[in-house]
């Protein structure tokens, strides 16, 4: 099992460039989420989907879309990027049933200029 | 709304000393999980200990156990033997049993001195 891998691990864009940032697992996880971590705040969650075809909004959805056609892949995309958007990002999928532990990727260091 | 507070941005312990890292939550619900996940320098988020909240028992993980106290909103994580590798960035987080979206802290930075 290669878990909840994520690609690029780094990324630099100029404001005003979009770009999606990937998001698989091979875990057969219904629920997977995106969250952005700032320097000393919690993780805030972005968006989040609960299976294929469904997603929603988190706390901070703004400049952000999600589509999920599969189980296992759920992007993320910056429209527009702004300096706002710097940012770690975290893809994160979990089951439904049992204690909902979920298990992450390895993030996404995105330097927006 | 849920709400998480962790209210010790840092804490520091000579190695193998104990060190408890506090937290505290606000839920107005019964069913409901809590987490406290571990993020070294490498960023990568990893799950140390979990507790359901209707288990009275405290939960152990090695040298991790937690202090669960469901009146007071309270679930600490205490670290036994602390070792250099258990340097890092700690977060609590709560999970409804009725939705699946974590509620983090704000996070405590822990240091291991040698």
């Amino acid at each position: 099992n290669a878990g909840v891998t994520q690609t690029p691990k780094f990324q630099v864009l100029k404001t005003g460039q979009s770009m999606t940032l990937q998001c698989a697992q091979d875990m057969n996880h219904e629920y997977m989420s995106w969250y952005r971590q700032d320097p000393g705040m919690g993780l805030r969650l972005i968006h989040y989907s609960v299976g294929a075809g469904i997603t929603d909004q988190g706390e901070v959805p703004n400049g952000y879309n999600v589509s999920r056609s599969t189980t296992e892949d759920f992007p993320l995309r910056l429209l527009s990027a702004a300096p706002s958007q710097t940012s770690v990002y975290f893809c994160a999928s979990s089951y439904f049933s049992g204690s909902y532990e979920q298990y992450f990727g390895p993030g996404t260091r995105l330097t927006v200029t | 709304a849920q709400t998480v507070t962790q209210s010790q941005p840092e804490m520091s312990v000579q190695e193998a000393e104990t060190v408890t890292l506090s937290c505290t939550y606000d839920t107005s619900e019964s069913d409901y999980y809590l987490f406290w996940y571990k993020q070294p320098p490498s960023r990568q988020m990893i799950l140390v200990i979990r507790q359901e909240a209707y288990k009275q028992q405290n939960a152990t993980e090695n040298r991790f156990s937690v202090n669960f106290q469901k009146a007071a909103k309270s679930f600490s994580l205490k670290i036994s033997d602390s070792q250099l590798g258990d340097a890092a960035m700690y977060f609590c987080a709560y999970r409804s049993g009725s939705n699946y979206q974590l509620i983090w802290g704000a996070g405590t930075k822990l240091i291991i001195k040698p």
